[in-house]
């Protein structure tokens, strides 16, 4: 049982540089989402998607961009980077229920801007 | 903007030790609130309490919703070294499409 699975685990960038953060889950978990963790910030929804092809904002978007054209796979693209989106990187799913509040986390990608 | 505060931010204790983390919130059409536990990585799903669920209790951790006082405290009893971690506190409204967490208190349990 994989669950969610984030890759790189740890990744380091310059200023500018643009590069993809992947996400994939084998639940068949309709919710997928992203957030981020800084220090004394707790975590902070980026994007999320509710099913294939449906993607939304979340509270800090700006920078980040997704895509969902499976129900498996919630990519996240930084387009430009910037010493501010050095972080800690989580992506969770849940199931299309009533319970969907309960996230299933991937173990998180640590990324440094330079 | 929904908002959530946890109290303390850090807190050290001996193994045996009983310990309250506190969890206040303010949102708009109030659907759930959430406890996580995060060691070294990934949180893991501890409790959800809800209007009809208000009181959850798994082990030595239980779990009170007070939607009079917003707020939520979540108790260990005899701690051990293996519950230091950090807990997170998140609430859910309407739809549940976005969680808003708060930033965590840092449990430390020494031997």
């Amino acid at each position: 049982n994989a669950g969610v699975t984030q890759t790189p685990k740890f990744q380091v960038l310059k200023t500018g540089q643009s590069m993809t953060l992947q996400c994939a889950q084998d639940m068949n978990h309709e919710y997928m989402s992203w957030y981020r963790q800084d220090p004394g910030m707790g975590l902070r929804l980026i994007h999320y998607s509710v099913g294939a092809g449906i993607t939304d904002q979340g509270e800090v978007p700006n920078g980040y961009n997704v895509s969902r054209s499976t129900t498996e796979d919630f990519p996240l693209r930084l387009l430009s980077a910037a010493p501010s989106q050095t972080s800690v990187y989580f992506c969770a799913s849940s199931p299309r229920d009533r319970v969907r509040e309960k996230l299933f986390f991937g173990s998180g990608t640590q990324l440094s801007v330079l | 903007e929904d908002k959530v505060v946890q109290s303390p931010l850090s807190l050290v204790v001996h193994e045996g030790d009983t310990v309250t983390l506190n969890c206040s919130y303010e949102v708009t059409n109030f659907r759930s609130l959430l406890w996580y536990k995060q060691e070294k990585k990934a949180p893991t799903f501890l409790f959800m309490l809800t209007s009809s669920g208000i009181e959850k209790k798994s082990g030595r951790l239980s779990s009170i919703l007070d939607k009079k006082e917003l707020s939520s405290i979540l108790n260990i009893t005899a701690t051990q070294t293996g519950d230091s971690a950090i807990y997170l506190c998140a609430v859910a409204s309407g739809s549940a499409r976005q969680l808003t967490f708060g930033s965590g208190t840092q449990l430390t349990v020494l031997p």
